[in-house]
Formats: C-alpha cells, structure tokens, sequence
C-alpha cells in the first residue's frame, strides 16, 4: 500500500466549478501536511499547510481529518490558472522527508 | 527575497561519470533537502542537511552523496553514473527543521 494515495485524475472542470482533491496517508505517525502544486516539469510550489482545525486561503480550503488519515482540498472558483497536478504531501516522524502523493491533475477548461 | 536557486539548470554527463549538482537556500533557512523525481514518477526524497550535517538519507545508494557548506549552501554529488540517474533534481530549503519546504527550480540531469 502506498504511504500517500490520491486519485490521479485528470479532473477536467469548467471554469467557475468546485473541486475537491482527496487524500490518504498510512501512517499513523504522520505529523505533519502539505498541499504542493507542480505545473508541468517545474518544480512543486507550497500552496498550503493543512491543520487539524482546517485552513482557508482565498479559494482554497484544506481539511485534516487525523482519525481517518485523510486530507482534502478544496477549490471554489476555479480559474484557468488553477490548471496542475496538486500533491498531497506528509512528514513522518521525524527526518525531514516530504512523502508525496502521485498527484492529482486539474484541467481547468474555459 | 530570493527564492532558492539551483545550478546549473541542464546537465549531460555519460555513463561512468559524476556530476555535481549545487542549491543555496532562502536566505535565512538553514535546512536542505535534495530529491530526485524521475520521468513520470513521483518525487524521491534523497537527503536532508541541517546546520552542516546530514540528518537523514533516503534509499538511494551510496554514490549519491553531498554536504553543506558553513554558508548553509549545498552540494550532491553523483558517482558512477547511470543511465537510471537520468532525472530533475530538486533542493528545498526551510527555516526550521521539518518546516514548511521551499522548491528551487531544479536541475535536469540527462546520463547518455
């Protein structure tokens, strides 16, 4: 089983629509939660932190849910620029290591 | 403020070769991280600096190796390569230990 499991997608949405990104993690030991984008061969960009308490930034909304090891994203509004693939993102323990999800690709389409 | 920077941003080498790879951080991080993510596959977590030390290694084999310079700089260097070993290498940079982690551009490393 894979330590962070998204649904790969693509999700193809019309500009304006709500998405929702879900997301799995295995180990309990988790500590820490990231949301990244990456736009196609660049490097991943932080988009947010997700906190038990959930956190909002504009369009995005991220939840934490620790009892069912799972993480959402939410964007309202989506805009043309919103288009990436989005990675869930976990730190274990301790070590420093980002583990990455494969990622999830949004289209968003006019 | 700068973002971190990575050079050079294209490297070819041949199998057999090394290459080293360089980052420096945002300025006032003090922790590095180095991945490797492979065409089509997700990111690998390679190795992490701190304070000039490395802290953890991911499972990758002893000829990826690096350090960290007193400027919180860092280097990773490639031994022997492989043609396996072509990938873009990406460093991170945060301000405290397993802080929230800061991407440069990366280095596309092509082994012929």
């Amino acid at each position: 089983r894979k330590e962070v499991e998204q649904d790969p997608g693509p999700f193809n949405v019309p500009e304006g629509a709500t998405v929702a990104f879900n997301c799995t993690y295995s180990n309990s030991a988790s500590q820490s939660f990231f949301w990244y984008r990456q736009d196609c061969r660049k490097e991943p960009k932080l988009l947010m932190s997700v906190y038990s308490s959930g956190n909002e930034d504009g369009r995005f909304t991220a939840q934490l849910n620790r009892a069912s090891q799972y993480i959402s994203l939410l964007i309202r509004d989506s805009k043309l620029s919103d288009s990436a693939t989005y990675l869930c993102v976990v730190i274990v323990n301790q070590g420093g290591k980002l583990i990455f999800g494969q990622g999830t690709e949004l289209s968003v389409k006019p | 403020e700068a973002g971190v920077t990575q050079s050079p941003t294209h490297l070819i080498k041949t199998r057999g070769q090394q290459a080293t790879l360089r980052c420096s951080p945002i300025s006032g991080h003090t922790s590095v991280y180095w991945y490797q993510q492979a065409l089509g596959l997700g990111l690998q977590f390679l190795l992490w600096y701190d304070e000039g030390e490395e802290r953890n290694r991911g499972n990758f084999p002893p000829r990826f190796s690096g350090r960290q310079f007193p400027n919180y700089s860092s280097e990773l260097n490639v031994n022997a390569l492989e043609l396996e070993d072509s990938a873009l290498y990406l460093c991170a940079s945060s301000l405290v230990r397993e802080g929230e982690q800061y991407f440069g551009p990366g280095t596309r490393l092509t082994v012929t």
